[in-house]
């Protein structure tokens, strides 16, 4: 089954501290990984896709299949960063539906 | 910002009536979702379309209805038969074969 854990409901940091927000997956299969954000008052959107290997707003993830994670990291949090993470996988081949996880509230304190 | 629109942004409904939300999208995009988000559940997919006259069931479609009768619209209406219909509902739509979805705003529904 396709199933996408985020153990943390609820992450808070200092501005300036390091960010790793924790994602595991099951999946039979290679499963494409993505982190969608959702911004106060915005509406939800991508944050970047495994297979583009970009960093975006200085976040990265990288996916590690033999532990079956794709956790998101930034090296100095932000106070714009504060925002709702969910992380979501899907297959690569034909139609794919997305499985989001439950969501990590990242709260970042000045 | 264009893309993909949804209305209302908030409607409330009695209990027992059917309600329509509206989702429409100028993406181009084949395909088209439906998910509800409730506190820490994360996103549930109720429905999704890839073309037009076709769609298929998602993890909680009970109580739920859609249809896709043009390619930019794909209305979602919460029937009776949804024991908790209060929720926010996004609508999202994508190319075929890319996984990257585009969200719409939302519809907040709240059950009186």
């Amino acid at each position: 089954a396709q199933r996408v854990t985020q153990p943390e409901k609820l992450l808070s940091v200092f501005k300036g501290a390091p960010v790793e927000l924790k994602c595991n997956y099951s999946y039979s299969g290679s499963p494409e990984l993505f982190w969608y954000v959702q911004y106060s008052r915005q509406r939800l959107q991508l944050l970047l896709r495994h297979i583009s290997r970009e960093s975006i707003k200085g976040f990265t993830a990288d996916l590690n299949k033999g532990e079956t994670s794709f956790h998101l990291k930034k090296p100095f949090a932000q106070e714009e960063d504060s925002a709702m993470y969910y992380c979501a996988l899907s297959g690569r081949s034909g139609f794919q539906k997305l499985v989001f996880g439950t969501g990590t509230r990242l709260l970042v304190s000045p | 910002d264009g893309g993909i629109t949804q209305s209302p942004k908030y409607l409330f409904r009695k209990e027992g009536q059917n309600v329509t939300l509206s989702c429409e999208q100028n993406l181009n995009h084949d395909a088209m979702y439906w998910y509800r988000q409730d506190p820490g559940q994360g996103l549930r997919l109720i429905y999704y379309s890839q073309i037009v006259n076709d769609f298929q069931k998602g993890d909680i479609a009970e109580g739920y209805s859609v249809s896709r009768e043009k390619k930019e619209s794909f209305p979602l209406t919460v029937t009776s038969a949804q024991k908790n219909p209060t929720a926010f509902y996004l609508c999202a739509s994508s190319n075929l074969g890319n996984g990257e979805q585009f969200f719409g705003p939302g519809t907040r529904l709240t059950v009186l």
